[in-house]
């Protein structure tokens, strides 16, 4: 079981807009920044967002990031077939001493 | 720009040692304020971070793993390692290595490399 509690699966339609969740404690994204990763079929996980809501550069503004007490969001407008991935949220875990991951959301296009 | 390369074998037999190198190109593993980390991914599954490495020598590991876990690193190749001992078929895995940048995001990764255990 992992530490931070995301939804298995997520889905939406062309254009719309989503949100994942990314559900912690006091220890974790109570306390730490949160990070969301991509992970492209096949592929090594990308960054998304940082520091709970920046985005590395070349990373379309489509996608965002917020943080409120131990949970956190990551949400994605526009949605394009190209967004079909897992995503993963994580951060520090103050208690662990251990970077903790949530156990992933696969994301569909309907 | 930077970037990282996995390699290593990618059959090791249980009870034995898994030994895995991450080259850095591009930059130098010695620049301040970076951690360099090794993550996993069993097949199917969610990621698990095992560990990571300042240049300096300094080390945090994964409670879980600790017991069995070392990582080391050679500036002078631009290096750092994975050495995961006793391993099982529970160590199976795609691993990979990345840079974590303060405060706390892998910001650039490796490809990954699939390690298979099995006798």
């Amino acid at each position: 079981q992992s530490v931070l509690t995301q939804p298995p699966s997520v889905s939406a339609a062309p254009g719309q807009k989503v949100t994942i969740s990314c559900s912690g404690s006091s220890s974790n994204i109570g306390n730490n920044y949160v990070s969301w990763y991509q992970q492209l079929p096949g592929t090594a996980p990308k960054l998304l967002i940082y520091d709970n809501n920046k985005r590395p550069s070349g990373i379309p503004d489509r996608f965002s990031g917020s943080k409120s007490g131990t949970s956190a969001t990551l949400g994605i407008t526009g949605l394009q077939t190209g967004d079909e991935a897992d995503y993963y949220c994580g951060t520090w875990d103050s208690s662990l001493s251990a970077q903790v991951f949530g156990g992933g959301t696969k994301l569909t296009v309907l | 720009q930077l970037q990282l390369q996995e390699s290593g074998p990618g059959l090791v037999k249980p009870s034995e040692t898994l030994s895995l190198t991450c080259t850095v190109s591009g930059g130098s593993i010695s620049s301040s304020s970076y951690y360099w980390g090794w993550i996993r991914q069993p097949p199917g599954k969610g990621l698990e971070w095992i560990g990571s490495i300042y240049y300096s020598g300094s080390t945090y590991y994964n409670p879980s793993l600790k017991s069995r876990v070392t990582i080391s690193v050679d500036t002078s190749k631009n290096q750092f390692s994975l050495k995961l001992s006793s391993v099982t078929a529970a160590d199976t895995a795609v691993y990979y290595c990345a840079r974590r940048s303060p405060p706390d995001a892998f910001d650039i990764w490796g490809q990954g490399t699939m390690v298979t255990v099995s006798s």
